[in-house]
């Protein structure tokens, strides 16, 4: 299995423009999890999606972030307008089911100049 | 906030067992312990969980005091590539939200 594909790998914007990750989750998988990680902050969870469905995105920082599951094969996180402040590391995981044992992908490292 | 208490930093000699501590003691019943490590540049990876019962793995052992309330994970010969940022989390089975804390820096010397 080829795992959670992450793209692009490094992404350089500058502020205002919009962003687009992309993440495709293991086969089979029907959890998708979107995490941020930044060294002031750490880990954080953004948003988690159970059978396409967004089930809690409380993590979402602000209206600015938005993100898709349109299948069980891709999903999306974009923000726009892209803010320094996010510049980050945001990882996709997929699972099973729920949060029992998560497969993360290798990352988009996100610098907004 | 994280559940749990971990070293900020370790070291560990290659070849040696690397013996990871984690504090838990407001865990509840129903709350499983997991580990996850971080290499470099990489994303998360699991590697263990347990409720009451030691477990085993290819990867690791993990230990679970007879209480709870703290757990031990062990890498029984660590080599340069076990590296990495060990975090150990506690939450409830598939449901819970798993919240990374700041983890343990192990460093392997060789």
């Amino acid at each position: 299995d080829a795992g959670v594909i992450q793209s692009p790998r490094h992404e350089v914007t500058e502020m205002g423009q919009e962003v687009t990750l992309r993440c495709k989750p293991i086969s089979g998988h029907n959890s998708l999890f979107w995490y941020r990680q930044t060294m002031m902050r750490g880990l954080e969870l953004l948003i988690y999606f159970n059978n396409n469905v967004p089930i809690d995105d409380s993590g979402m920082p602000e209206d600015r972030f938005s993100a898709k599951m349109p299948n069980a094969s891709f999903s999306t996180l974009k923000i726009q307008p892209s803010e320094p402040r996010d510049s980050a590391v945001y990882f996709c995981a997929s699972s099973l089911s729920g949060f029992e044992k998560l497969f993360f992908g290798s990352g988009t490292q996100l610098s907004v100049l | 906030d994280a559940k749990t208490t971990q070293p900020t930093s370790m070291d560990c000699a290659e070849g040696r067992a690397a013996n990871l501590p984690c504090n838990h003691s407001t865990i509840s019943g129903n709350e499983y312990v997991y580990w996850y490590r971080q290499i470099h540049s990489q994303g998360p990876q699991y590697i263990i969980h347990g409720l009451k019962n030691n477990e085993t793995n290819e990867m690791a052992s993990l230990i679970i005091t007879e209480d709870r309330k703290s757990s031990t994970l062990i890498l029984p010969h660590a080599t340069l590539r076990d590296t990495a940022v060990y975090y150990c989390i506690v939450m409830g089975y598939r449901d819970d939200k798993i919240i990374f804390g700041k983890g343990t820096r192990l460093h392997i010397l060789p």
